[in-house]
């Protein structure tokens, strides 16, 4: 069964940072690219950022360009994103999910872990 | 960026009837580069259709995709008790930019 794992989460001050982990298993994480998106309360999903198979590309949403970076551990079936400067509308649920069928989806997405910006 | 407009925001139905979700586009997606999600309270949302028909992995057959250029439909043949939830489209034809609705929410009446 593929399954996603995010960790990391947390109450977090505007201006500080964090780390979130995705443990992935079930699959073969290593030939898969993968993403972050987040979603704020009561919101619809935003995508964040994405990272080819073998870490060697990667793509941002311009609203996190320069505060956060996507990265993998293929050996530790990881993904990780880092995220600094955070902001109180950084506040979301973070989901780091599998790229799917039909080159731009989502699947399966990680049951999420909440990232709360504030003082 | 392709803004995608959910409606209604909101569709009151009951089981067994046929639900009819809509999504436009800002702009023609190209390729039917469309996907459609469902989310339920407390969970992550789960793919459905992508490529604007075509359904996912252990999908039932009751959730059927169809449109194209800017203009996209989900439709439930018999709405199912487990079906009422809240539905996005994303578009992935400007990738990296991928963008999504902002959802209809499918409520028992």
């Amino acid at each position: 069964e593929v399954q996603l794992v995010e960790s990391g989460g947390g109450l977090v001050q505007p201006g500080g940072s964090l780390r979130l982990s995705c443990a992935a298993s079930g699959f073969t994480f290593s030939s898969n690219w993968m993403h972050w998106v987040r979603q704020a309360p009561g919101k619809g999903p935003v995508w964040v950022s994405r990272i080819n198979s073998d870490g060697s590309s990667t793509s941002y949403a311009d609203s996190v360009k320069g505060r956060f970076t996507i990265s993998r551990d293929n050996a530790k079936n990881t993904l990780y994103l880092q995220m600094n400067s955070l902001r109180a509308e950084d506040t979301a649920v973070y989901y780091c999910a599998r790229k799917g069928p039909g080159t731009g989806t989502f699947d399966p997405w990680g049951q999420g872990t909440l990232v709360t910006v504030s003082s | 960026e392709i803004v995608l407009t959910q409606s209604p925001g909101t569709l009151s139905l009951s089981p067994g009837e046929r639900a009819t979700l809509s999504c436009r586009a800002s702009q023609s997606v190209s390729n039917n580069y469309l996907a459609w999600y469902q989310q339920k309270p407390g969970q992550a949302p789960r793919l459905l259709i992508y490529g604007a028909s075509s359904r996912a992995t252990g999908i039932p057959d009751r959730f059927s995709g169809s449109g194209s250029g800017t203009d996209f439909t989900l439709t439930i043949s018999r709405l199912e008790p487990e079906d009422f939830a809240v539905y996005y489209c994303q578009q992935y034809d400007s990738s990296p930019l991928y963008t999504f609705g902002q959802g209809t929410k499918l409520e028992i009446k």
